[in-house]
């Protein structure tokens, strides 16, 4: 599994936008890209994933860059409620075929 | 909202005794796992199976043994309890052709 590098913590007011990028020099050919949150006392939930270029949902944006050694997490226009740990994985597209293993991940705080 | 589910939430038991976490979820998914978390610390894979009878160890060695009798069920049990279990427990499960993983609430055991 390609191993994954994020900040540690972020800090962000409401409103703002939150970009956390995410590097996984190793990724191989076949990983995606896929973007967990944490909160409190709660099992992380999926955010996003994506392979190449830019994703987006209702929640997110995703930017990858053409040599996908890096990739960019963005949230707009945060709320207090997105205060969160936000964890990048990269392997396999299908998370059944992952062993689904978490770095420390990004601890976003979002202040009034 | 995922159907997975764990039980107790929360578990406070003395030094010594035999405890089973239960995890059990509805989506007909193959693949589960067990995480070990300490607040505020990573997420630790202890234990993933792949399907029925399959159960395999995961990066964090861990005194918990895990068995998969039915697709929805995967149970982790301790022997003998002691304070250096207290942590927050979680089981997920995925499913094929699916890019998630899913959540349960966690179980928080508390050794005394």
């Amino acid at each position: 599994l390609a191993k994954t590098t994020q900040p540690i913590s972020m800090d962000s007011y409401e409103g703002q936008e939150v970009n956390i990028t995410c590097s996984h020099n190793n990724i191989a050919t076949n990983d995606y890209i896929t973007w967990y949150q944490q909160f409190p006392s709660q099992g992380p939930r999926f955010i996003i994933q994506g392979y190449k270029t830019k994703v987006t949902n209702e929640v997110a944006s995703l930017f990858i860059p053409a040599d996908r050694k890096s990739s960019t997490l963005s949230l707009p226009r945060v709320s207090l409620s997105d205060t969160a740990v936000y964890y990048c994985l990269v392997g396999d597209r299908k998370a059944a075929g992952n062993k689904l293993t978490f770095g420390g991940g990004t601890r976003v705080l979002v202040k009034p | 909202e995922a159907d997975i589910y764990q039980t107790p939430r929360y578990l406070v038991i003395g030094t010594g005794k035999k405890i089973t976490l239960e995890c059990s979820q509805t989506m007909g998914h193959d693949k589960m796992y067990w995480y070990q978390q300490d607040p505020g610390m990573e997420l630790h894979l202890i234990h993933y199976s792949y399907g029925v009878n399959s159960t395999e160890k995961g990066d964090l060695s861990s005194e918990s043994t895990v068995s998969r009798i039915r697709t929805e069920h995967f149970p982790l049990t301790l022997e003998s309890a002691r304070p250096s279990h207290t942590s927050q427990y979680l089981c997920a499960s995925s499913g094929a052709g699916r890019a998630e993983a899913f959540f349960g609430q966690g179980t928080r055991l508390t050794v005394v």
